[in-house]
């Protein structure tokens, strides 16, 4: 166990929704990280927050957005959401920035239909 | 060109052989990971390093800056060591973890 926990772990949903996808960092971790596994792509950076704060962004799409609250908890929030968004999204959390330890969620597998 | 690279994208082994996974990468790192993930989707962070050699029970990361290439070694392999390997680097000026391929890797009795 990680310490790093994501809900739901499933999501089946229709082309053209919204959902938003939960991420706890371990207790004490204050950067949380948002990757997207898709078949054909691999792993993919999307975002990092940090104690709340944007503090990276990387592939992501203008359809999807990301908060992180004063619990630290996050939300990435996909929008209009097409059969290719389907994937396992990650998160994962760290004390600082990526130089130090990662320690990911189990992931939420996406599938849209 | 990815800027990281893993090899081989496959290894299919005998339980009891000694294995390794190649990782190169063509960007400036200030440190670089390796991952496992296991069939049921769940990664696991096996190494982070920035220099020289770690090791952990039968698994061994070593890392040489000059020439951008880790390896990620693993003695007396287990059907159980079943996974993908990922190595991902860490450029210090993007703040972001850039990911190779991965490696499929699998342990037969």
């Amino acid at each position: 166990d990680s310490g790093v926990t994501q809900t739901p772990k499933h999501l089946i949903t229709a082309t053209g929704q919204r959902v938003t996808l939960r991420c706890s960092p371990r207790s004490g971790d204050l950067s949380v990280y948002w990757y997207q596994q898709s078949l054909d792509q691999g792993l993919q950076f999307l975002i990092q927050y940090y104690n709340g704060e944007e503090r990276a962004k990387g592939n992501i799409l203008e359809r999807f957005s990301a908060q992180q609250f004063p619990d630290l908890h996050s939300e990435l929030n996909l929008s209009s959401l097409e059969l290719g968004d389907s994937a396992l999204y990650f998160c994962a959390s760290s004390v600082g920035g990526v130089s130090g330890e990662a320690f990911f969620g189990q992931g939420t597998r996406l599938t849209v239909v | 060109k990815n800027e990281v690279e893993q090899s081989p994208q496959n290894l299919t082994a005998q339980e009891g052989e000694f294995i390794t996974i190649n990782c190169s990468y063509s960007v400036g790192i200030s440190a670089l990971h390796w991952l496992q993930q296991h069939p049921g989707g769940g990664i696991v962070s096996l190494f982070m390093l920035s220099s020289g050699k770690k090791k952990h029970g039968r698994l061994i990361a070593t890392i040489n800056i000059q020439e951008k290439h880790s390896s990620l070694h693993i003695t007396a392999s287990h059907p159980r060591d079943s996974a993908v390997y990922i190595c991902a680097a860490y450029g210090g000026a993007t703040n972001k973890l850039i990911f190779g391929t991965g490696t499929l890797l699998a342990v037969q009795p």
